[in-house]
């Protein structure tokens, strides 16, 4: 989804169904991409990372793909789950030492 | 269990009270971050240190400063705290090797300014 300034886009989705979340980065020399999981007053949480020689990725339950073509990651989570619900934010590594920029994020809703 | 560890969990300061906030890890990580996150925004990086090297963010107000004095611990200070700066800290840490990695992130500090 599209952000508009600070409302976050909200994906809501049914238990059990599977999640797409999209993410457009913005600078074609990023070498690394991550996805984190963050829950309301927790720091961000890992889910799975991809680099830049690499279109897909698979965790348990999470898949990653990349598009260097269109600059677009995503993220699929199959048979999501209320633990699920949170705000996730893709990042792009845009320099060394790991300097992670964060995309805006999208608040995943799990209705049951 | 390593980890990377952010104390005090909540902070309340007054308007243009110095305040420093503390990050701590066992993962024995060499670079340590320092993003702040504003309510429904993403975490933006402040500053980082690779090992002793602070590399400070174009855009981060001379108000932030950080200090790392050894590899486990790094500290956030804000000198002068307006109302603009109430938010979340977050401390994150990475072992670089070869190439960038992924970042370890505490829980935060939620900081309030009166």
């Amino acid at each position: 989804g599209e952000s508009v300034g600070l409302h976050l886009p909200t994906l809501s989705v049914q238990e059990g169904d599977n999640s797409i979340i999209n993410c457009a980065y913005s600078n074609s020399a990023s070498d690394y991409f991550i996805w984190y999981k963050q829950e309301s007053g927790k720091g961000p949480q890992f889910i799975i990372d991809i680099r830049s020689n690499m279109d897909k990725r698979q965790g348990q339950r999470v898949t990653v793909l990349l598009n260097k073509t269109v600059k677009h990651l995503s993220l699929q989570i199959a048979a999501t789950q209320p633990g699920d619900s949170a705000v996730y934010f893709c990042a792009e590594n845009t320099g060394t030492a790991s300097k992670l920029t964060f995309g805006t994020g999208t608040r995943l809703q799990v209705t049951l | 269990d390593a980890m990377v560890i952010q104390n005090p969990r909540y902070q309340v300061t007054q308007f243009g009270k110095p305040v420093t906030l503390s990050c701590s890890q066992t993962l024995n990580h060499n670079v340590m971050y320092w993003y702040q996150q504003k309510s429904s925004q993403a975490p933006k990086l402040l500053f980082h240190y690779y090992d002793k090297d602070f590399n400070n963010e174009a855009d981060t107000p001379d108000n932030f400063q950080s200090r790392r004095p050894n590899t486990s611990f790094c500290f956030l200070d804000i000198r002068s705290p307006g109302l603009g700066d109430a938010a979340m800290y977050l401390c994150a840490t990475s072992d670089i090797l070869g190439g960038p990695e992924k970042l370890f992130f505490g829980s935060g500090t939620q900081l309030s300014v009166l």
